[in-house]
């Protein structure tokens, strides 16, 4: 059964940072993509970033490319968000999707989500 | 960027009755969409990929159609565990998008 666990997540001041983690098991980590949504409260979701098996390349979006760095520990099943020069509008649940398969982008099965507070 | 408009905003129907959702693209994303539920303090689940697959374990009263930019989700009979969020997500290009959602609610 596949098993996704995030943590970090909590409430910090704008311009701070955070690191988020998820914890995979269940499959196979070091061939499959996998990603991080968020959802802000009460709306809708919104992809954030991507990074592919091997974590030699990862996508972001326009909204944080510069400030949140995607990476992801093989050794350790652990996928993992730095964000820094945070900002009230990254206030949100984010969610930890593991790809449908390795050959495939799409989120297949999403961990339960930790939520980040941006506020002073 | 690829802008996904889902429609309608809110669809209020019955147990039993068919539910058709639109997922429109301002580009074609070809066959590369996917369909999601989610409900209420739940994360989203993958119910449809490459337009029109179901994903493992989905009931066959979901199904997905389209193509280019023109997208539908059908739901044959609502169980009444169908009313829920539904987004699509086209991943044809980068950044992936999701559409703002349709709210399938309990008439």
């Amino acid at each position: 059964e596949v098993q996704l666990l995030e943590s970090g997540g909590g409430l910090v001041q704008p311009g701070g940072s955070l690191r988020l983690s998820c914890g995979a098991s269940g499959f196979t980590f070091n061939n499959c993509p996998m990603g991080w949504v968020r959802q802000a409260p009460g709306k809708g979701l919104e992809w954030v970033s991507s990074i592919n098996g091997d974590g030699t390349n990862t996508y972001y979006a326009d909204s944080v490319k510069g400030r949140f760095t995607i990476s992801r520990d093989n050794s350790r099943n652990t996928l993992f968000l730095q964000m820094n020069s945070l900002r009230a509008d990254d206030t949100a649940l984010y969610y930890c999707a593991k790809s449908r398969h390795r050959n495939s982008w799409y989120e297949g099965e999403w961990g339960q989500g930790t939520l980040v507070i941006v506020s002073s | 960027e690829i802008l996904l408009t889902q429609s309608p905003a809110t669809l209020s129907l019955s147990p039993g009755e068919r539910a058709t959702l639109s997922c429109r693209a301002s580009q074609s994303v070809s066959s590369n969409l996917a369909w999601y539920q989610q409900k209420p303090g739940q994360a989203p689940r993958l119910l449809i990929y490459d337009a029109s697959n179901r994903a493992t374990g989905i009931p066959a009263r979901f199904s997905g159609s389209g193509s280019g930019t023109d997208f539908s989700l059908t739901i044959s009979s609502l169980d009444p565990e169908d009313f829920a969020f539904y987004y699509c997500l086209q991943r044809n290009s980068w950044p992936p998008t999701f559409g703002g959602g349709t709210n399938v609610e309990i008439k």
